[in-house]
C-alpha cells in the first residue's frame, strides 16, 4: 500500500520566515495533493502536481514534485499567522484511485 | 465554487440512537467520498461513490450506511454505534473518480459517542 512520509511532524517558526515540509514515497507516485487543515476543520485544497518536475504556486506558497516522481515539497516564503495550521500530503495508490495520507505536518507561525 | 457542505456541524448521539450525516455538492461532481478521522491522524477513507453507486466499501461496519439519492447529495446513515466511533467525519467530492482530479472537502461533521 501507498506510504507517505512528511518531515518535520511539527514546525514553529516566526513570521517573515520561509519554511519547507517535505512529503516522501517508497513508490513512484502518480499524483501529490497538498491540503492545509485548522485543527477540527475539513481539509482545504492548496494543489495537486502529477508529473515529475511540476512546480505550482499559489500566493506565499509553491509546491513541488520531483522528477523521480517519490518526494514533494511545499515552501512557503515570509510566513504568517495565517498559513499555521496542519498541512497534509495525498496521494492515489494508481492513477485517481483512493487516496492514502502522510501524518501532517504541523506548523505554527510566531507573530 | 469549490464548496461541500456538510450538516449538521456537530453531533451527539448515544449507542442506541439512529442519525444521518449530510454531505451537498453543486459543482457537478460524480465522485463523492466519506472519511473517517480521529485526533491528530490523517483521514482515512470509507466510502467512494461514483455516478451514484458505490464504488469502493474499505470494510466499513455495516452500522455506517451510506447512500447517494442523487449526484449532489451524499448521506451517511448511522446506527448502533461505538464509542471509538466519535471522529470528524469529512465528505469530499471530485469530478469523477479514476481518474486524478482535484478532490474538494467539507467542513466536516464532529460526532460523539456517548
Amino acid at each position: 500500500s501507498q506510504e507517505l512520509e512528511q518531515s518535520p511532524q511539527s514546525l514553529i517558526v516566526q513570521e517573515g520566515k520561509n519554511l519547507t515540509i517535505n512529503c516522501t514515497s517508497s513508490k513512484t507516485l502518480y499524483g501529490l495533493y497538498w491540503y492545509k487543515q485548522k485543527y477540527g476543520e475539513g481539509l482545504i485544497f492548496l494543489m495537486m502536481l502529477q508529473k515529475g518536475g511540476e512546480e505550482k504556486s499559489h500566493e506565499k506558497i509553491t509546491a513541488k514534485l520531483d522528477e523521480k516522481k517519490q518526494q514533494s515539497s511545499l515552501h512557503i516564503t515570509a510566513s504568517q499567522p495565517s498559513h499555521a495550521g496542519i498541512y497534509l500530503c495525498g496521494a492515489p495508490e494508481t492513477s485517481g484511485s483512493r487516496l492514502t495520507f502522510g501524518e501532517g505536518t504541523q506548523l505554527t507561525v510566531n507573530p | 465554487d469549490t464548496e461541500v457542505t456538510q450538516t449538521p456541524k456537530h453531533l451527539v448521539m448515544g449507542m442506541t440512537n439512529k442519525k444521518s450525516l449530510k454531505c451537498e455538492q453543486h459543482m457537478g461532481h460524480r465522485a463523492m467520498y466519506w472519511y473517517k478521522q480521529k485526533a491528530k491522524k490523517p483521514p482515512e477513507l470509507m466510502f467512494v461513490y461514483s455516478y451514484e453507486k458505490l464504488s469502493i466499501n474499505e470494510s466499513v461496519p455495516s452500522r455506517f450506511s451510506p447512500e447517494c439519492p442523487n449526484s449532489s447529495l451524499l448521506n451517511l446513515h448511522l446506527h448502533a454505534l461505538q464509542p471509538e466511533d466519535s471522529a470528524l467525519y469529512l465528505c469530499a467530492s471530485s469530478q469523477d473518480f479514476g481518474v486524478l482530479r482535484e478532490q474538494y472537502f467539507g467542513p466536516g461533521t464532529r460526532l460523539t459517542v456517548t
